[in-house]
């Protein structure tokens, strides 16, 4: 158990919806990052956070956004869905900038 | 473009052999090494690190090497175990661009008893 912690562990929807992924990081973690993993695709970073604020971003999609809030919390937003988008969204933490990341079990979603 | 690369999809190694999971990268910038495990319904683990100070980092059963001039590094395992059947994540970043890190395609280890 790495002490990240992601819902929902599963998500079904259709094309078209809006979801929202949510992330509680590691007791006294100030960072947090979104990553993307497709089927057979490695992990693509998509944003960081860092204590409320953004700090880095990836291949993040315009239709999906991100924040932090100040309890270190990190929600993922998912816009206008189409079938690419079902992947494994995990969610990372870590004490700082430069630090070890601890990964969530991720959240699996479905778009049908 | 893949900055990290992992060309094999997928290795099967005796149990009590050494694994190699070779990985190279194309950007002169990265610093910064890591290597992840992810075992099946779990989030990536972090195993090992090395900075491009070095060139072997070692840490019980796993070893990284680092070879700057080829852009390639290599984790071995010795003794591979069964336990160690996972998927191996390389990644890669630029520790001055805060940790912004580029993780590589994975190469699933089996290790068969």
């Amino acid at each position: 158990d790495s002490g990240v912690t992601q819902t929902p562990k599963h998500l079904i929807t259709a094309t078209g919806q809006r979801v929202t992924l949510r992330c509680s990081p590691r007791s006294g973690d100030l960072s947090v990052y979104w990553y993307q993993q497709s089927l057979d695709q490695g992990l693509q970073f998509l944003i960081q956070y860092y204590n409320g604020e953004e700090r880095a971003k990836g291949n993040i999609l315009e239709r999906f956004s991100a924040q932090q809030f100040p309890d270190l919390h990190s929600e993922l937003n998912l816009s206008s869905l189409e079938l690419g988008d079902s992947a494994l969204y995990f969610c990372a933490s870590s004490q700082g900038p430069q630090e070890t990341q601890y990964f969530g079990p991720g959240t699996r979603l479905l778009v049908l | 473009d893949q900055q990290v690369k992992q060309n094999s999809p997928s290795l099967s190694v005796q149990e009590g052999r050494i694994s190699i999971l070779n990985c190279d990268y194309t950007n002169s910038m990265f610093d910064y090494f890591l290597w992840y495990k992810k075992y099946p319904a779990e989030g990536p683990t972090f195993l090992i690190s090395i900075s491009s100070i070095k060139d072997k980092n070692e840490d019980g059963r796993f070893t990284v090497f680092l070879n700057k001039s080829a852009k390639h590094l290599s984790l071995h395992i010795v003794p591979s175990q069964p336990g160690d059947s996972a998927v191996y994540f390389c990644a890669a970043s630029v520790v001055t661009s805060y940790d912004k890190v580029i993780f590589g395609p994975g190469t699933s280890l089996s290790v068969i008893p």
